[in-house]
């Protein structure tokens, strides 16, 4: 089976820079997408197509491909960016979700 | 503009069925799929599998081929996936998203989420 690789937990300091990478096989051959997810709320599309952004989403969020790597970077991060973070790819028509990240914002 | 609004929580005994339902509001319901995803207690995503709004053609994930089954009801621009032999490791929040579709497909990212349904499995 495909496998997506997060690592479990991030942290950053207000302001800073969080970058949250996720890595497959040939990921760089295939579109991802990224998911926040907040507690007891649903998950929310802010990276498409590995790099962009949805109306709505804050233009610090973005995303770039290098390789079998994608990374989502959230830059002047906010305290309300605390949240899980997931990756997702399509494998043979099956979307396959990276094990997500935990965000602290110290 | 755009929601997938779900069915209530459920209570299930081991062994039972559970059919959850999303239904869609805002957009033409057969330009789209609906993806469903669940998500045990503290636990990470579970894609379980899409269903075309087009022309009903699905795709499970192999882990739920055997008990999973997804339909539409276009009349009522409404989706239904019925899980069943439950466990109490299906006990999780299920989701349906959004997703666009080709022809033959639906294979691309989840721009819309329902707010999920608590399937609890318990004896």
């Amino acid at each position: 089976s495909y496998d997506l690789t997060q690592p479990p937990s991030v942290s950053v300091s207000p302001g800073q820079t969080a970058s949250i990478p996720c890595s497959g096989d040939e990921l760089g051959e295939r579109y991802v997408s990224w998911y926040q997810q907040k507690p007891g709320q649903s998950p929310v599309l802010v990276i498409y197509h590995d790099t962009k952004r949805p109306s709505g989403i804050p233009e610090r969020f973005s995303g770039s491909s290098s390789g079998n790597t994608v990374t989502l970077t959230i830059s002047g991060t906010q305290a309300m960016d605390e949240a899980d973070y997931y990756c997702q790819a399509w494998d043979s028509s099956t979307a396959v979700f990276g094990g997500g990240t935990k965000l602290t914002i110290l | 503009q755009v929601q997938l609004v779900q069915s209530g929580g459920e209570v299930k005994k081991p062994g039972a069925s559970v059919k959850v339902s999303c239904k869609a509001f805002g957009y033409t319901f057969t330009s789209y799929g609906v993806n469903w995803v669940r998500q045990a207690p503290g636990q990470g995503l579970e894609w379980m599998g899409w269903i075309s709004g087009y022309n009903g053609n699905t795709k499970s994930a192999q882990k739920f081929q055997d008990r999973v089954t997804m339909t539409t009801d276009t009349s009522a621009n409404t989706v239904y996936m019925e899980l069943r032999s439950l466990r109490s490791d299906d006990t999780a929040v299920y989701y349906c998203a959004r997703g666009f579709c080709t022809t033959t497909s639906c294979i691309d990212y989840f721009d819309y989420w329902g707010l999920g349904t608590l399937v609890t499995v318990s004896s």
